[in-house]
């Protein structure tokens, strides 16, 4: 069974721009949220997603946005970049956030660049 | 802010057991307690999780204690590709986010 997949691996953008972050999660997995990780600030949760909706919500500024599609693919939006959006981005998949016990499985994430 | 408390380094010999503590004094009774580790440039990857009792797989075994205030994951055999930072983390069912320490960073050395 695949992994979770993110394009692209490596991305190059400018102070100002805006960027787009794809996720692909596990086949049959349903829920996917969203990390950033710095030097600075380790790993940090930015959103989750269920079904299409919203569930969570980290302490981000509204630059930050996602969404999730109906099969379960999932994209996260940075506008206006600034130079402390350099990270790796990184998303999770599981099958349900529900009352199951499950693990998230991660991507490779993608490395953000902002110069 | 993270729940848990770990120490920053640690170092192991290849072959031995790599003992890894994790202090979680403030965990709740629904909170699950979840070792994962990340390689150098690469997502962080699901080890083991458990309530209460200790849980062993084919990667590691947790032991928790008795009050559910520590934990300790064990890889029993440590490779050179066991180098990574490992984190600890408590979670609730039904809530996907994980909340992150600094973690553990093992150096597993021949």
């Amino acid at each position: 069974k695949a992994g979770v997949t993110q394009t692209p691996r490596y991305l190059i953008k400018t102070r100002g721009q805006q960027v787009t972050l794809s996720c692909s999660p596990i086949s049959g997995h349903r829920s996917v949220s969203w990390y950033q990780q710095t030097p600075g600030q380790g790993l940090q949760f930015l959103f989750e997603y269920f079904s299409e909706t919203q569930r969570n919500k980290g302490n981000f500024p509204g630059r930050f946005s996602g969404r999730q599609f109906s099969n379960s693919r999932s994209e996260m939006n940075v506008s206006t970049l600034e130079l402390g959006d350099s990270a790796l981005y990184l998303c999770a998949s599981s099958i349900s956030p529900g009352q199951s016990v499950t693990a998230l499985h991660f991507g490779n994430g993608t490395r953000l660049t902002v110069t | 802010d993270a729940k848990t408390t770990q120490p920053p380094s640690m170092d192991c010999a290849e072959g031995r057991a790599a003992n890894l503590p994790c202090n979680h004094s403030t965990i709740s009774g629904n909170e699950y307690v979840y070792w994962y580790r990340q390689i150098h440039s690469q997502g962080p990857q699901y080890i083991i999780h458990g309530l209460k009792n200790n849980e062993t797989n084919e990667m590691a075994s947790l032991i928790i204690t008795e009050d559910r205030k520590s934990s300790t994951l064990i890889l029993p055999h440590a490779t050179l590709r066991d180098t990574a930072v490992y984190y600890c983390i408590v979670r609730v069912v039904g809530v996907g986010k994980l909340i992150f320490g600094q973690g553990t960073e093992l150096s597993v050395k021949p």
